[in-house]
């Protein structure tokens, strides 16, 4: 059980917006504490995608955005393509548990 | 270009101890804090251990305090994680991992490839 909330799963069509959740508390997210995103390809990687909460590296495509309110962040993905079919996991830090932490994972299908 | 790449990994018995390295090149290695960050089969991403840029602290996840050691050797641009009293669930693949401080918060810039460990009988 991850101390950062996200859906196991979800799915969009080509050119659907889609958005997953993280869900925190008042010592991570709710707190001073941002947080980034990570895209996990099939078989790879993970790959830096949003840090900062709002702030895409170089060479990420602006359809990948994404947002911090209160307790929980959001990563939105617009015009789904089928290469976005990955794993997403958000991560931050905990000021009680003294330790970075990962979400459990999304798994975005493009259907 | 930042290249990161493990070694070391392979099948363990319970009970035994691997050491598992992580070659760096493209950056100042002592320059920058390091990680390892592991995945279990088919599971999500597990934070287990971070250093400082010259070494001198540490820092480690409960999972795996008391058992591993993460150690990092500047003059030779490596990074090491010596894993002890090895346990089934310490299963996993191990990345190698650039940190980068953000505004608050630290991140990973730049991946290994990752080094898969299986603990064993």
């Amino acid at each position: 059980q991850s101390v950062l909330t996200q859906p196991p799963s979800l799915s969009g069509a080509p050119g659907q917006r889609v958005a997953i959740s993280c869900t925190g508390s008042s010592s991570n997210i709710g707190s001073r504490y941002d947080v980034h995103w990570y895209q996990q390809l099939p078989g790879t990687a993970p790959k830096l995608l949003i840090y900062d909460n709002t702030n895409r590296p170089s060479g990420v495509p602006d359809r990948f955005s994404g947002s911090k309110s209160g307790t929980s962040a959001s990563l939105a993905i617009a015009g789904l393509q089928a290469e976005d079919e990955a794993d997403y996991y958000c991560q931050s830090y905990d000021s009680s548990l003294k330790t970075w932490l990962f979400g459990g994972g999304t798994e975005l299908t493009v259907l | 270009e930042v290249q990161l790449l493990e070694s070391g990994g392979g099948l363990v018995q319970p009970g035994g101890s691997l050491r598992v390295s992580c070659a760096a090149s493209g950056f100042i290695f002592s320059n920058y804090a390091m990680s390892w960050v592991r995945q279990a089969p088919g599971k999500g991403l597990e934070w287990v251990s971070a250093i400082s840029g010259n070494g001198g602290k540490t820092y480690y996840a409960d999972s795996v305090k008391g058992r591993f050691t993460i150690s990092r050797d500047n003059s030779k641009n490596s990074l090491y994680l010596q894993m002890n009293s090895l346990r089934a669930e310490d299963t996993a693949i191990y990345y190698c991992a650039k940190e980068e401080m953000g505004a608050t918060t630290p991140m990973v810039d730049y991946w290994g490839q990752g080094t898969l460990v299986t603990v064993s009988s």
